[in-house]
């Protein structure tokens, strides 16, 4: 089955800089990556996802990456702000397959 | 909309009592999933759903007990509950087929915090 590691488990930042969430994957048939921003005491939410024929795709402040050669891909937050503090999860999946494989998780502080 | 709602928030058993934990949607979404958080290993897949009266076993199903009677609940049933069993389950729910070419958006539900001692 699909395994995703992500890197690194916590991450401090200071406001304004940019922050780099990395997961790699091990299944090739996997084409679906989604992010997830989980707040403490809430579900996972979405905050962008990528497919394996897009190379990138930004939101605002917000972009993902994907290299599906190396089979890895990447969280990129720009000008981070404090409510940007959050866990964020990777995870992989094929087509409209929704049995997500998550990675364990990045604790993210942006620091005032 | 509610969305995906979760009963109880949080639930303490003793090793041996049996459970049902409720998830509930209200936007009609064919799929629905179950998973468990521990600390340092992200969440993993329980069991799951594409519609009523079909469920299908993800990648920790052992304990657990599914069933899917209506569109709008999921109920998870912990049959005899052991202290491995401690997690923080949360629901899931989303649209099946594709929007655009990918999967349409999981919505997850608050979460229930099971503690079993």
């Amino acid at each position: 089955g699909e395994n995703v590691e992500q890197h690194p488990s916590t991450l401090s930042v200071q406001e304004g800089d940019s922050a780099v969430i990395k997961c790699t994957y091990s299944d090739s048939a996997s084409n679906y990556f989604p992010w997830y921003k989980q707040e403490l005491g809430k579900g996972p939410q979405l905050i962008i996802d990528i497919r394996s024929n897009v190379g990138e795709k930004k939101d605002q402040r917000i972009a993902v990456t994907l290299n599906k050669t190396a089979k890895h891909f990447s969280l990129h937050i720009t000008e981070t702000q404090p409510e940007d503090s959050a866990v964020y999860f990777c995870a992989g999946s094929q087509g409209s397959a929704r049995q997500l494989t998550f990675g364990s998780g990045t604790q993210l502080t942006v620091l005032p | 909309n509610a969305g995906v709602t979760q009963t109880p928030k949080f639930q303490v058993l003793k090793t041996g009592q049996s459970m049902t934990l409720q998830c509930a949607q209200d936007m009609n979404h064919e799929y629905m999933s179950w998973y468990r958080q521990d600390p340092g290993m992200g969440l993993r897949l329980i069991h799951y759903s594409v519609g009523a009266g079909i469920t299908d076993q993800g990648e920790v199903p052992n304990g657990y007990n599914v069933s899917r009677s209506t569109t709008e609940d999921f109920p998870l049933r912990l049959l005899s509950a052991a202290p491995s069993q401690t997690s923080v389950y949360f629901c899931a729910s989303s649209y099946r087929g594709l929007a655009g070419g990918q999967p349409y958006e999981q919505y997850f539900g608050p979460g229930t915090r099971l503690t079993v001692t």
